[in-house]
């Protein structure tokens, strides 16, 4: 079946060291997304990216980066942890079909920032 | 710039009871609204999907309604059970394949 994949799930990590989190799918998606999780703001959008190449920023999108280098992959780089990143990240993937999109989430990655 | 609110924010009902969760939008421009199932430290799960164009979409004992005009739509769960206990996301599709998202309603069905 197919599917979409996050790792690590759980990590912990130190103010100004770079991290990187993946996300893999198997759904041969062209478009991809990064969402962050906190309370009291629901997911919001971090980058997305329609295919291999192309990236692009959301509405968080501050102190992130992503690459597309082929269409199963959207790793998300946190270039130097800073402690208001201590979030949930979802990974999701979607192609849209006619009218009909639909979005599939990963299981998420809680990082903490310390 | 599109906002999405849920309320109420938390719900506790004992069994058996129908309820009824609310969502609303403030750009009627939306291609689509989808309510999604999250289980505590779980990523999401899809229940419905509805069309701009269409009225509601049923699933089960679940339904959801959307009035694009007024900017509302409800999720109505019939005949709840202790594992419908989860927290309740909407999110409207906008231009560009992106989703916004309310904050979502927490649920707890008490047996």
């Amino acid at each position: 079946d197919a599917e979409i994949t996050q790792s690590p799930r759980h990590k912990i990590t130190e103010t100004g060291r770079q991290v990187t989190l993946a996300c893999h799918q198997t759904w041969n998606h062209n478009n991809m997304f990064w969402y962050r999780q906190d309370l009291g703001h629901g997911l919001r959008l971090i980058h997305y990216s329609y295919g291999v190449h192309d990236t692009n920023k959301g509405e968080v999108s501050d102190g992130y980066s992503v690459s597309r280098s082929n269409t199963e992959d959207l790793p998300l780089t946190l270039e130097s942890a800073a402690s208001s990143q201590t979030s949930v990240y979802f990974c999701a993937s979607s192609e849209p079909s006619g009218t009909f999109y639909e979005q599939y989430f990963g299981p998420g990655t809680r990082l903490t920032v310390t | 710039k599109q906002e999405v609110t849920q309320i109420p924010a938390a719900l506790s009902v004992p069994e058996g009871e129908n309820l009824v969760l609310n969502c609303s939008f403030t750009d009627s421009a939306i291609y689509n609204l989808q309510w999604f199932r999250q289980d505590p430290g779980k990523g999401l799960t899809s229940l419905l999907l509805i069309q701009s164009s269409q009225r509601e979409q049923t699933s089960g004992r679940l339904n959801a309604s959307l009035d694009k005009s007024s900017g509302r739509s409800t999720l109505y769960i019939a005949a709840s059970q202790p594992g419908d206990s989860a927290t309740y996301l909407c999110a409207v599709r906008r231009a560009g394949n992106m989703l916004t998202f309310g904050g979502g309603t927490r649920l707890m069905v008490k047996p």
